[in-house]
């Protein structure tokens, strides 16, 4: 079975330049999440989706924008790139009930490197 | 969010069990601890959860304190394979928010 896929891998980006990043979850799974790593410190949250709908959010600017489209993949968007934006994102998804009550363990992509130049 | 406390780095020797601590005195009654651990340039890999019990499974087992202030992580025979980032979380038992610390850099060697 196919894990959590996202593409692009990597990407390269210059400042003030929009960028799109996209996740695939695994089948089954309805909820997708979106977490930002830079580097040297641990993952750190920004949006979770579920049914289409944003159920989370963390401590990020309105730059930063998702959605879940009705097979549950996700695009995860950010505009006006700033250096700080170079980071390693991650999406993850789960197994979740109605009232978003954990069913299991967050699968983890692999991951979008994206610098910014 | 309930915070977590590691040591930032440890060593084991290849073939003994790795033990890794972690305090999380202000965890609630309902929330989880977790256990993830990163490999360099991956995204991270779960590994074992519980809530009050000690738990077990092929990769490793976990015990929690009984007053659940703190756990530890085993590895029962640490492989070279098992150098990584390893994180430490208290979940909620609602949403997908997980709030990573710093974690332990586990370096096994031969």
């Amino acid at each position: 079975d196919a894990g959590v896929t996202q593409s692009p891998t990597h990407l390269i980006k210059t400042r003030g330049q929009q960028v799109t990043l996209r996740c695939s979850p695994i089948s089954g799974h309805k909820s997708v999440s979106w977490y930002q790593q830079v580097l040297g410190q641990g993952p750190q949250f920004i949006f979770q989706y579920y049914e289409k709908e944003e159920r989370g959010r963390g401590n990020f600017p309105d730059r930063f924008s998702a959605r879940q489209f009705p097979n549950y993949s996700s695009e995860l968007n950010v505009n006006a790139l700033l250096l700080g934006d170079s980071a390693l994102y991650l999406c993850a998804s789960s197994l979740i009930t109605r009232t978003l009550q954990n069913t299991g363990e967050l699968f983890f992509g692999e991951g979008s490197r994206l610098t910014v130049l | 969010d309930a915070k977590t406390t590691q040591p930032p780095s440890m060593d084991c020797a290849e073939g003994r069990a790795a033990n890794l601590p972690c305090n999380h005195s202000t965890i609630s009654g309902n929330e989880y601890v977790y256990w993830y651990r990163q490999i360099h340039s991956q995204g991270p890999q779960y590994i074992i959860h519980g809530l009050k019990n000690n738990e077990t499974n092929e990769m490793a087992s976990l015990i929690i304190t009984e007053d659940r202030k703190s756990s530890t992580l085993i590895l029962p025979h640490a492989t070279l394979r098992d150098t990584a980032v390893y994180y430490c979380i208290v979940r909620p038992p609602w949403g997908n928010k997980l709030v990573f610390g710093a974690g332990t850099i586990l370096r096994v060697k031969s």
